[in-house]
């Protein structure tokens, strides 16, 4: 399939460094926010979620923060794989209504033996 | 993978022409939301549909809809298709309880069109 993300910004990094992937949010009302990974060809990957009463939360291998005040979201991927490769999305999502997402531009990782 | 499933896989259309896109939902999800994502760019919502009804709509114009159905997969219609409309289109799948919105999506791989 096509690429996605021909023209985003790329954070190139070594394998088995530790990478971290910003993101600035639009809306102060926003409540969740779930980071995707997106391959070549495929759909968004969900990889974890968070929700504004959390300022912190790990999964496997993957950390988000969560900074209210400056509105800005980041993941962080421990000993970066190769397998790791790809286009990362930040969304938010406000309740009180239908499961609406708003995307950010995206960031591709690109993972160097 | 996610067990969301769509078809076809890639399409090409002329302008003015009109396209049917289907989408199958994971199993358990009643809730199906389509997303436009044109190259280098997150996607944008287009509709998200609940019970068989449009539960919420994006920015996109009246020529695209949608129908779900009462096993939960959707189709999506797009009338008078124009060259922008060239995009990768991915439906998402959630389980809506109640009220609660916040449910994170699950995604087809997209069907690729392409208009000419």
């Amino acid at each position: 399939g096509e690429s996605v993300g021909l023209h985003l910004p790329t954070l190139s990094v070594q394998e088995g460094d530790n990478s971290i992937i910003n993101c600035a949010y639009s809306n102060s009302a926003s409540d969740y926010f779930i980071w995707y990974k997106q391959e070549s060809g495929k759909g968004p990957q969900f990889i974890i979620d968070i929700r504004s009463n959390m300022d912190k939360r790990q999964g496997q291998r993957v950390t988000v923060l969560l900074n209210k005040t400056v509105k800005h979201l980041s993941l962080q991927i421990a000993a970066t794989q190769p397998g790791d490769s790809a286009v990362y999305f930040c969304a938010e999502n406000r309740s009180g209504g239908y499961n609406k997402l708003i995307f950010g531009a995206g960031t591709r990782l690109a993972v160097h033996p | 993978e996610t067990g969301v499933t769509q078809s076809p896989t890639h399409l090409i259309k002329t302008r003015g022409q009109q396209v049917t896109l289907r989408c199958s939902s994971q199993s358990g999800h009643n809730t199906v939301s389509w997303y436009q994502q044109a190259l280098g760019q997150g996607p944008q919502f287009i509709f998200q549909y609940y019970r068989e009804e449009e539960n919420g709509r994006g920015n996109f114009p009246p020529r695209f809809s949608g129908l779900q159905f009462p096993n939960y997969s959707s189709e999506l219609n797009v009338n008078a298709l124009e060259l922008d409309d060239s995009a990768l289109y991915l439906c998402a799948s959630s389980s809506k309880q109640g009220a609660s919105a916040n449910e994170k999506l699950f995604f087809g791989s997209g069907t690729q069109l392409s208009v000419l």
